[in-house]
């Protein structure tokens, strides 16, 4: 079965410091990874999707995943935050090669504070 | 194109009431899902679809009846609406990526039970 595990539900970052933050996965099959963003009170925003092709995936607002198969992991990175990053931040596992096309398992998220 | 539209956006209900969340997409996706949203949970798997006439339970299914009639609408019904199915949900699409999946959300129902 798939699994996803972010470490720290909450980071907080000064504005234009580093944004790291940590999703490692669990899969029986080569996975399909995802991150995506949520602000308040809105909806799910696709940032990036690891799709077995070059495994640094660049994504939107620039932010950016590498995907590293010997730590399982998909981490998620900015080198320089911005205010309007503060939103929850959610890391998601697809089995990309099985019939259950529909089940995407998602981590428990993480919230990103920007301060200034 | 309007991608995956949910309605209502929020809804009410109390404790014993029924009601439908309405799911519908236009990009002719085989695949539909229901997710539910709740503080420090991440979204969880409700039912999900690989077709019509085809749906299977996902990780929280209980309390929550699904069907799909059509390829385009994937209905979530509460039977009997308790406290615990406060939540916000969220109902996607998927699309074939290379050798996966894509999914579109739409966005989403909140939804209080008193």
């Amino acid at each position: 079965a798939q699994s996803v595990t972010q470490l720290g539900s909450h980071v907080s970052v000064s504005e234009g410091a580093l944004v790291l933050l940590r999703c490692n996965y669990s899969s029986s099959v080569p996975p399909y990874l995802f991150w995506y963003v949520q602000y308040p009170n809105q909806g799910l925003q696709l940032l990036l999707k690891y799709t077995s092709a070059a495994t640094l995936v660049k994504g939107i607002n620039g932010f950016e995943a590498e995907f590293k198969k010997s730590e399982t992991s998909f981490h998620l990175t900015k080198p320089s935050a911005h205010m309007s990053d503060a939103a929850e931040y959610f890391c998601a596992v697809s089995e990309g090669f099985t019939g259950t096309a529909s089940k995407l398992t998602f981590g428990t998220g993480t919230r990103l504070q920007v301060t200034l | 194109n309007a991608g995956v539209t949910q309605t209502p956006k929020f809804q009410v209900l109390k404790t014993g009431q029924s009601m439908t969340l309405q799911c519908a997409q236009d990009m002719n996706h085989e695949y539909m899902s229901w997710y539910r949203q709740d503080p420090g949970m991440g979204l969880r798997l409700i039912h999900y679809s690989v077709g019509a006439g085809i749906t299977d339970q996902g990780e929280v299914p209980n309390g929550y009846n699904v069907s799909r009639s059509t390829t385009e609408d994937f209905p979530l019904r509460l039977l009997s609406a308790a406290p615990s199915q406060t939540s916000v949900y969220f109902c996607a699409s998927s699309y074939k990526l290379g050798g996966g999946y894509g999914y579109t959300f739409g966005s989403g129902t909140r939804l209080t039970v008193v």
